[in-house]
């Protein structure tokens, strides 16, 4: 089954630096791969998300990149807000019939302004 | 609100009580999952459903859960006997077919076993 390495656990910018949130994930089969947003106290809502016949994807301050060769993928987050502190997950799905994502540990991400 | 709905928001339960939480998936979703959150931690997969019928329940989950989506639209998770290890955050999601298509979470149900 899939197996998703999320780093780092916590993660302190200062406003305006960029952060880097890395998941490594195991079955090469896997096609998409979303990241999740998490307020505290509040459901994870999906950012952004990529598929495999793409290497990067952009949506304003937010991208993420694909290395399928290396089996990881990356959010960039750039000119951090406080607004940005939040827990983040990544997820990559299972595949050969059990169709179901898997997801990192989260990241802690903290913007101090 | 067009969004997951999960009842209730919090549930609080002696050890050994059964509990039952309830999902209504954005309508047009056919595809709905549960999982669970601890403190710290990822959402842990416990089951999904395709329809009315259950295509995939967890390893990890004890004969004590159960799942249901009779109808093909809400589903209800009971846990039968609860432990304080059953303590989490439950979450409810939805998508259309197949995974490579956006989950949409629930704002999920916080269970406190005491």
């Amino acid at each position: 089954g899939e197996n998703v390495e999320q780093h780092p656990s916590t993660l302190s910018v200062q406003e305006g630096d960029s952060a880097v949130i890395k998941c490594t994930y195991s079955d090469s089969a896997s096609n998409y791969f979303p990241w999740y947003k998490q307020e505290l106290g509040k459901r994870p809502q999906l950012i952004i998300d990529i598929r495999s016949n793409v290497g990067e994807k952009k949506d304003q301050r937010i991208a993420v990149t694909l290395n399928k060769t290396a089996k990881h993928f990356s959010l960039h987050i750039t000119e951090t807000q406080p607004e940005d502190s939040a827990v983040y997950f990544c997820a990559a799905p299972t595949q050969g019939g059990s169709e179901k994502l898997v997801f990192g540990k989260g990241t802690k991400l903290t913007v101090n302004p | 609100d067009t969004g997951v709905s999960q009842n209730p928001r919090h549930k609080i339960t002696k050890r050994g009580q059964n509990v039952t939480f309830r999902c209504d998936p954005i309508s047009e979703h056919n595809r709905l999952y549960w999982y669970r959150q601890t403190l710290g931690q990822g959402p842990e997969f416990l089951t999904y459903f395709q329809n009315e019928a259950q295509l995939e329940k967890s390893r990890l989950l004890s004969d004590r859960f159960s799942a249901e989506r009779p109808k093909g639209s809400f589903s209800t998770l009971e846990i039968q006997r609860t432990e304080q290890g059953d303590s989490a955050m439950y979450l409810c999601a939805s998508s259309l077919t197949g995974v490579s298509t956006e989950a949409f979470f629930g704002q999920g149900t916080r269970l406190t076993v005491v």
